[in-house]
């Protein structure tokens, strides 16, 4: 499965948009991007996924680079509850479907 | 009403026991997953069972052995625990193998070696 690329850190205000980037520069076609979270001591969550169109959930959007080397969380309206790690991976289905995550984003939202 | 559950949440324990972790998940999936997250944060995928059948076993030594009984339930046990044990190991279970789609993790049960 490609690797990616995301910060270690950022900020956001409450109330504003989160945007976290993800850089997948080696991704093959039939890879998919994924986005969870994980808040402090709990399991990590699901928040969205896609192979090339934009997509768009209750949670966030996802936005696919036409080449799809990169990506980008948005998460519209950042609450402090929002403060987790974020995980982008890339992976493809298969009987070894799997998820390998890498060190992750944290998002720390502001008062 | 979890959809993934592990027992127990807090196991602590000294060097060279055995212990068991037990998972069950009521989604109907048919595959669960075993990941381990070390002091680092880092979370590594250990096993992958589907409908009861072993897919991935990634470098795991041989003193942990999953069990699933049923396509409901992976247990994780554990023989002669050492220090370097000591993570939060989290179940998760999604739809099928070979089927994108989402995790679903449970809570994390931490495990700490004295």
């Amino acid at each position: 499965d490609a690797k990616t690329t995301q910060p270690p850190s950022m900020d956001c205000a409450e109330g504003r948009a989160a945007n976290l980037p993800c850089n997948h520069s080696t991704i093959s076609g039939n890879e998919y991007v994924y986005w969870y979270r994980q808040i402090h001591s709990q399991g990590p969550q699901y928040i969205i996924h896609g192979l090339k169109n934009n997509e768009t959930n209750e949670m966030a959007s996802l936005i696919i680079t036409e080449d799809r080397k990169s990506s980008t969380l948005i998460l519209p309206h950042a609450t402090l509850r929002d403060t987790a790690v974020y995980y982008c991976i890339v992976s493809s289905g298969g009987s070894n479907y799997k998820l390998t995550f890498g060190k992750g984003t944290l998002l720390t939202v502001n008062p | 009403d979890t959809a993934v559950s592990q027992t127990p949440k807090y196991l602590v324990t000294q060097m060279g026991n055995d212990k068991s972790i037990k998972c069950e998940q009521n989604l109907g999936h048919d595959t669960m997953y075993w990941y381990k997250q070390d002091s680092k944060k880092f979370l590594k995928i250990m096993f992958s069972y589907n409908n009861k059948e072993l897919i991935i076993n990634e470098t795991v030594p041989n003193r942990f052995s999953p069990k699933s009984p049923d396509k409901a339930h992976l247990n994780l046990h554990i023989n002669s625990l050492e220090l370097g044990d000591s993570a939060v190991y989290f179940c998760a279970s999604s739809q099928a193998a070979g089927i994108t789609g989402e995790l679903f993790f449970g809570e994390g049960s931490r495990l700490t070696v004295l």
